[in-house]
């Protein structure tokens, strides 16, 4: 199948930088995404990444690199706020733009 | 900004039940989704559709089916409801292309007993 993998939970400490990882098979996917959800709300959506490299976006950033099938969420200067979960998915080859999940990784932020 | 509308937030139903959970997105997406969410196992794909009357599985159809009668509406169907369909189903739409963010209603909260 088409596996994405991320860990199940992490936490920070308020002012910190954290990084999120992701993995999946190679061979599968065209892009990856991140979301944030947090609990009880909808997904929205916080970075695409198509190319190998860094994209940044304010305190957070996304990385990719397409040849060993990783990508990571950093997320600077870290806020109560951005306790949530942190979902990686990718978009299939084929078509549609339908995307695939990992699990989530929860994140607590403390004081 | 777009907006995705999932008719109900709270759903009780029983066992045997036909369900319908409607979905409506106001940005003339082509793309419409329906996922459910549980505790672990993340959100996974029941059917999506790319256009008008036009649908594809997912990796979990089983027990469901859709309706795309108009661009805006996706609607999902539970024919014969049963508790281990018990879930979060959030329903999302998207532009044609590649690369283009899905964007998700609040979701249902389905409980079957």
């Amino acid at each position: 199948g088409q596996n994405i993998d991320q860990p199940t939970e992490m936490t920070a400490t308020e002012g910190a930088i954290v990084q999120i990882n992701c993995t999946y098979q190679t061979s599968g996917f065209n892009g990856l995404f991140w979301y944030q959800q947090h609990a009880g709300e909808a997904p929205t959506f916080l970075s695409y990444n198509v190319l190998d490299g860094l994209e940044e976006k304010g305190r957070f950033s996304s990385f990719l690199s397409r040849s060993k099938g990783y990508s990571y969420l950093l997320l600077k200067e870290l806020q109560m706020k951005d306790s949530a979960s942190y979902l990686c998915a990718g978009t299939p080859s084929g078509g549609y733009n339908k995307l695939i999940f990992g699990a989530g990784t929860r994140l607590a932020v403390h004081p | 900004d777009v907006k995705v509308t999932q008719s109900s937030r709270y759903l009780v139903k029983r066992t045997g039940e036909k369900v319908f959970l409607e979905c409506v997105q106001d940005m003339d997406h082509e793309n419409m989704f329906w996922y459910r969410q549980d505790p672990g196992l993340g959100l996974r794909l029941i059917y999506f559709s790319y256009d008008v009357k036009m649908k594809e599985k997912g990796d979990i159809p089983e027990g469901y089916s859709v309706s795309r009668e108009k661009k805006e509406r996706f609607s999902l169907i539970l024919e014969s409801a049963s508790t281990n369909q018990t879930s979060m189903y959030l329903c999302a739409s998207s532009r044609g292309q590649g690369g283009s963010p899905l964007h998700f209603g609040n979701g249902t909260r389905l409980t079957v007993t």
